[in-house]
Parts: C-alpha cells; structure tokens; sequence
C-alpha cells in the first residue's frame, strides 16, 4: 500500500547549527502534510503544516518544504537547540481509496542535539 | 483552552482481558481519531468519530472498537487483549483547518 517514509531514522547535529529532516512521500493525491515534534513519554506535538498548493511555508524556527515533483518534504529547524531534541514525524492527511481523511505517518527521525 | 485529555494515563491488563480507553477533545472539536503506536509499526491510524458516527476505519480486528458521545468526548474497546496489543494508544482531535492536535496517549502494556 502506499506510505510515507523518512530517509534518516536518526540525526545528530550540533547546537546552534540547522537540522533539516526528510521524508518521501508516494500518495500523489495527497494534498496536506504534517510535521510533529514526539517527546518522549508525550503524545506527538503539531509543529507545522503545509498543503499542496504551496511550496514552502515558514513558521518560527521553522521551515518546511514541499516538492510535489518527487513527493519530498523536508523540515528544517534553525539554530537547533537542546529542546528540540525528539522524534520527527511527517505526515500526509490524504485519502487513500476512502473518502475519509486520516493522517499516515512516516516511520519518525530521532534528532538529537549535541552540546 | 485546554489540550486532548486522555485517561487512564497507563493501564496494566492480562491477556483475554478487555480495556475502554477515554479521550476527552478539545472543546469545539467535534472530531476524534484513534492512533496505535508500537516500536515496530509506528503510529497506525485506528478509526475516526464524527458526530458520533464513525467516519473512517484502519485495517484493525474487530477486536477493536470505539464510540464517540454528544458531548465529542470518544471511548475505544479493546477486547480479549493479547500482547501484540501492548502499545501507545493516542487519541486526536481536529480542528476546522483539518489540523489534529493528540493528547499524552494511553500506555497499555498486556502481560
């Protein structure tokens, strides 16, 4: 069936520096995309979101981009600090033979932060 | 205004045994989805509640099972547990741009 996945289970990066997670999508009808932020012991936190008629969309720290080309989005965080450190999920709110809309994630990033 | 509630927080069960999950959404919203969590599946999607009627289902026994009152406040079922079952289990609320908020999840380990 199809799915969304992420090409780096884990990523490391110093702080202060810019992390930029991917993820690959196959659902070419999907039309909105989610990307969560999971602490440890918490339930998955909204971070950003971004539909299919825009390329990119920028929050605070944040920035996700969406190439509906090769069905690729990625997040990127600026100035990476300790308190992002957590799994990164991506997710498509598509609708995959149904008419129904339900998220599918990807399988998550852990980041972590090094001091 | 207040987040996704969800109780009991951990909940330890045996299996054959059967478990009722609670979820309260944040007020407003009027739809709630179930979510399992599990290190080897990931986050799976469960079912949908709409107005009290389920919208949409996940490719789940029917073992599993949910509801959703008039006040949007949702319960699943699960019954005669088995340890695959152990997992995360979250509920989400969503709002009117489509966007799901989760709450803190319900830890249910099965011995």
């Amino acid at each position: 069936g199809e799915n969304v996945g992420l090409h780096l289970p884990t990523l490391s990066v110093q702080e202060g520096d810019n992390s930029i997670i991917n993820c690959a999508y196959s659902n070419s009808a999907s039309d909105y995309f989610i990307w969560y932020k999971q602490e440890s012991g918490k339930g998955p936190q909204f971070i950003i979101d971004i539909r299919s008629n825009m390329d990119k969309r920028q929050g605070q720290r944040v920035t996700v981009l969406l190439n509906k080309t090769v069905k690729h989005l990625s997040l990127q965080i600026a100035a990476t600090q300790p308190g992002d450190s957590a799994v990164y999920f991506c997710a498509e709110n598509g609708s995959p033979g149904g008419s129904a809309r339900q998220l599918t994630f990807g399988s998550g990033t852990q980041l972590t932060v090094l001091p | 205004k207040a987040g996704v509630t969800q109780t009991p927080r951990y909940l330890i069960k045996t299996r054959g045994q059967q478990v009722t999950l609670s979820c309260s959404p944040i007020s407003g919203h009027r739809s709630v989805s179930w979510y399992q969590q599990t290190p080897g599946q990931g986050l799976q999607f469960l079912f949908e509640y709409f107005s009290e009627t389920q919208r949409n289902k996940g490719n789940f026994p029917g073992r599993f099972s949910g509801r959703q009152f008039s006040n949007s406040r949702s319960e699943m079922n699960v019954s005669t547990l088995e340890l695959g079952d152990s997992a995360l289990y979250l509920c989400a609320s969503r709002d009117s741009t489509d966007t799901q908020y989760f709450g803190p999840g319900t830890r249910l380990t099965v011995l």
